[in-house]
């Protein structure tokens, strides 16, 4: 089994602030890491996801993750915020063996972007 | 492609009633997942198929929930005799066959007063 703790429930941060969603897991095997975005009244979006290789993956918006295995965390960054990244961000992991690739996600993190 | 799709996206019951909820899975996906996500929580999973198999059931999937995926398309979901607790919002997602990645529907948010 597998669980997943998303330290922040909410994190206020200024325009064009760094910011860092903060995500740990806990599992007895090896697992796949995901972040999602949902956005007001959308549905969950794949933001990136840590397959193997390369421990830094990047979005296409300008996040980046990195997994680190003895910490067992997967950090979500941006350099700069912007108004449209106000969301919640829901850090996720996945089973590499289960055939299924079900989700087991954390509680979420609310990202407030302030002008 | 209009991506994952659910009927209805509100649905308010009264306590005892059944109600049934509708996924269209994107059309080449195989592979169609249920969650439910209460308030202030992430999503949890509830039940898997492949095709038209249910392959997997979480322990939350009580004998009142059952899940179908009859021609491997569309998939409902079915809460009998309602509780209070039932309340929550209800995704469907939808993967291709070995996609680690699941394309999520906005979800039937389900009030039971």
């Amino acid at each position: 089994a597998q669980s997943v703790t998303q330290l922040d429930s909410q994190v206020p941060v200024f325009e064009e602030a760094p910011v860092e969603l903060r995500c740990n897991y806990s599992s007895s095997v090896s697992v796949y890491l995901f972040w999602y975005v949902q956005y007001p009244n959308q549905g969950l979006q794949l933001l990136l996801k840590y397959l193997s290789g390369s421990t830094l993956v990047e979005s296409i918006n300008g996040f980046e993750a990195e997994f680190n295995k003895s910490q067992t965390s997967f950090h979500l960054r941006k350099p700069s915020v912007h108004i449209s990244d106000t969301a919640e961000y829901f850090c996720a992991v996945s089973d590499t063996g289960a055939g299924s690739y079900q989700l087991t996600f954390g509680k979420g993190t609310k990202l407030s972007v302030i002008p | 492609d209009t991506g994952v799709s659910q009927d209805p996206r509100h649905k308010i019951t009264k306590r005892g009633q059944n109600v049934t909820f509708r996924c269209d899975p994107i059309s080449e996906h195989n592979r169609l997942y249920w969650y439910r996500q209460t308030l202030g929580q992430g999503p949890e999973f509830l039940t898997y198929f492949q095709n038209e198999a249910q392959l997997e059931k979480s322990r939350l999937l009580s004998d009142r929930f059952s899940a179908e995926r009859p021609k491997g398309s569309f998939s409902t979901l079915e809460i009998q005799r309602t509780e209070q607790g039932d309340s929550a919002m209800y995704l469907c997602a939808s993967s291709s066959r070995d996609s680690t990645e699941a394309f999520f529907g906005q979800g039937t948010r389900l009030t039971v007063v």
